[in-house]
């Protein structure tokens, strides 16, 4: 089945510094990776998400890179905010075989932004 | 408005007890899933469902059980409680076409067991 890796598990930076969160993922037939953020006592919620047929993603200050080659993709975000202090995780799925789309996530990240 | 809700959001109990956490989503959703996130963070997939009447174990084994009788609830059931139960409990659905379109995930249930 499929194995998602995630890295740093905590990340430390000053507000206004980028930060950048980092996934492997083992099947090379998963064709979606989406990003989750997950305030303390709060659920997962889908950020951005990118498709294999694209390389890289944007929305504001949070961007997602895909390399299908090497199997990892990335979370991007600039000029951080104490307000994206958070858990953030990564998510891979194959729709096809008998995982049937089903979300494999990673270990998840605690970013802390420090004012 | 189209969400997905979970009750009771903190349940303390005793050993030996039986619980049923609610799940219940109104976006006709067809697959509907249970994780288990422990305090080190990680999201572990304890059971799932494609639709009325299926029902499938994840990838972490658990003594709960779940049911799908219809297609907007989807509860877990603990037959006896245990300390080692003691965790958050997330329940999350997706669009038909599966995690093309991502997971909404639920407010969870904490639920403590002394």
């Amino acid at each position: 089945g499929e194995n998602v890796e995630q890295h740093p598990s905590t990340l430390s930076v000053q507000e206004g510094d980028s930060a950048v969160i980092k996934c492997t993922y083992s099947d090379s037939a998963s064709n979606y990776f989406p990003w989750y953020k997950q305030e303390l006592g709060k659920r997962p919620q889908l950020i951005i998400d990118i498709r294999s047929n694209v390389g890289e993603k944007k929305d504001q200050r949070i961007a997602v890179t895909l390399n299908k080659t090497a199997k990892h993709f990335s979370l991007h975000i600039t000029e951080t905010q104490p307000e994206d202090s958070a858990v953030y995780f990564c998510a891979a799925s194959n729709p096809g075989g008998t995982s049937y789309g089903k979300l494999t996530f990673g270990q998840g990240t605690i970013l802390t932004v420090h004012p | 408005e189209a969400d997905i809700y979970q009750t009771p959001r903190y349940l303390v109990i005793g050993t030996g007890k039986k619980i049923t956490l609610e799940c219940s989503q109104t976006m006709g959703h067809d697959k509907m899933y249970w994780y288990q996130q422990d305090p080190g963070m990680e999201l572990h997939l304890i059971h799932y469902s494609y639709g009325v009447n299926s029902t499938e174990k994840g990838d972490l084994s658990s003594e709960s059980t779940v049911s799908r009788i219809r297609t907007e609830h989807f509860p877990l059931t603990l037959e006896s409680a245990r300390p080692s139960h003691t965790s958050q409990y997330l329940c999350a659905s997706s669009e038909p076409q599966g995690a093309l379109y991502g997971y909404t995930f639920g407010s969870g249930t904490r639920l403590t067991v002394v």
